[in-house]
């Protein structure tokens, strides 16, 4: 049973361009959730989503920043007009119901704005 | 005031010492406790998880909370050079659906 997979592992942008990434939850998980991680600090609550619904996404930034998880494939993670202050890691975890303490992470997506 | 306060560290210790990990807080509803290892260029993985207070061991490794000092801690026995990781403590409300992490704590084990 494979884990969280999360590609690309590294993903370099230019000021401006979009990022997008992708995450796949471990099999016969159906809840994500989305972290991000800043140079020297802790994991930060994003988005919490179900299939074809977003739950909860007080962590997300109100502009630029937009998350899915369709019916079928990966949760997406998008960022448009991306500014060097969204250097940062992104991490996916996955649960199989809602969140007890059953969250597995994906080895995240390393975010580079050049 | 962050929610959860943990000391960056970084904390150097000779293998076979005991380790002590710290993290404090300040909201009165978390109810779940838990502690990741990070290794470098890794995903947080989950070591060990205790519901209100108490203590619980697995191994070398010992957690306690005391929900009346907001005050979690982490006790890693007999310490190895693999143990080098940095560690997370981060906790959750009742029927909460996010986690909150304190910074982490740097942790090296010399040979």
């Amino acid at each position: 049973n494979a884990g969280v997979m999360q590609n690309p592992r590294h993903l370099v942008r230019r000021r401006g361009q979009e990022a997008r990434l992708r995450c796949s939850p471990m099999k016969g998980h159906s809840h994500v959730y989305w972290y991000r991680q800043l140079p020297e600090e802790g994991l930060k609550f994003m988005v919490y989503l179900q299939k074809e619904n977003i739950i909860d996404e007080s962590g997300m930034p109100k502009e630029r920043f937009s998350a899915e998880f369709p019916k079928e494939g990966p949760s997406i993670l998008r960022i448009q007009q991306v500014v060097r202050g969204d250097s940062a890691a992104y991490f996916c975890a996955s649960s199989p119901g809602q969140l007890g303490t059953e969250a597995f992470f994906g080895q995240g997506t390393r975010l580079t704005v050049v | 005031q962050k929610e959860v306060e943990q000391d960056p560290g970084p904390l150097s210790v000779p293998e076979g010492a005991i380790v002590s990990l710290n993290c404090t807080y300040s909201n009165s509803a978390f109810q779940y406790f838990m502690w990741y290892r990070q290794y470098s260029r890794k995903g947080p993985e989950l070591l060990m998880y205790t519901y209100s207070s108490g203590n619980k061991e697995d191994g070398r490794f010992t957690a306690q909370v005391d929900k009346s000092s907001k005050y979690i801690s982490l006790f890693i026995r007999d310490s190895q050079p693999s143990d080098s990781a940095t560690y997370l403590c981060a906790m959750k409300g009742q029927g909460a659906q996010k986690l909150v992490f304190g910074q982490g704590t740097r942790l090296t084990i010399n040979p």
